[in-house]
């Protein structure tokens, strides 16, 4: 099965970039099964979908944040990256990667999370 | 693309049946069978507990059960045990090709 482990910065500063990265062991990030995918938790308010990435290369974005939003797909190290510009405090959250199947409405795997702190 | 609404907080009593509610729009909830519902305890990542509206992940007990009907998603938790006291969120696929979240509804076993 597979898993997956997010790695970042805890502390981002206001109007910079937050990058984080993922990564996928137990199965390749070149498979068609999954859509790799970024999902956040900011404190106090509930599960924020931000986007997923296909093996191709395709992206799909929340409309909110998609003039702020990149995710890619690494094939050669699988993994998978997220990037979220112009930070403010309200981007403070737990940041989770997870492999979403496609065809169906499976997230299935998660990773640990990554608390980010957007602060001066 | 707004929220699922969902009640924020239900409970119930060891051994009792409770449901929560998930509220969309024909845009998102009663335009596709794909409705998943997650439970996530404090500081754990969300686990998956029913996707595609009624279908049971392996591992994860019959006492979870989904369904649908119109633009308004239903999990119902039988049984109700302690370790069921988490927080549960529905997720829909929408019509603009993205996917949205409920606001998440606090279960409290009493």
């Amino acid at each position: 099965q597979l898993q997956l482990q997010e790695s970042g910065p805890g502390l981002v500063k206001p109007s910079e970039t937050l990058s984080l990265t993922c990564v996928v062991s137990g199965g390749s990030i070149s498979s068609n099964t999954y859509y790799w995918t970024w999902i956040r938790l900011p404190p106090g308010k509930g599960l924020e979908w931000i986007g997923n990435v296909y093996y191709s290369g395709n992206t799909y974005y929340n409309p909110s944040l998609k003039s702020r939003v990149t995710i890619s797909v690494d094939t050669s190290n699988n993994q998978f990256s997220l990037k979220l510009n112009s930070v403010t405090a309200a981007d403070s959250a737990a940041y989770y990667c997870a492999s979403h199947r496609g065809g169906s409405s499976q997230i299935d795997f998660w990773g640990q999370g990554t608390l980010v702190t957007v602060s001066s | 693309q707004s929220a699922l609404t969902q009640p924020a907080s239900v409970s119930g009593s060891p051994g009792q049946s409770i449901t929560i509610s998930c509220t969309g729009t024909s845009s998102d909830v009663g335009a596709y069978n794909y409705v998943s519902w997650f439970q996530q305890h404090p500081g754990k990542a969300p686990k998956l507990i029913i996707y595609d509206v009624t279908d049971r992940p392996s591992g994860v007990s019959n006492r979870f059960s989904g369904s649908k009907s119109g633009n308004t998603a239903s999990l119902t938790i039988s049984g109700l045990q302690a370790e069921d006291e988490a927080d549960y969120y529905c997720c829909s696929y929408t019509t603009s090709i993205t996917w949205v979240f409920g606001g998440g509804t606090k279960l409290t076993v009493l």
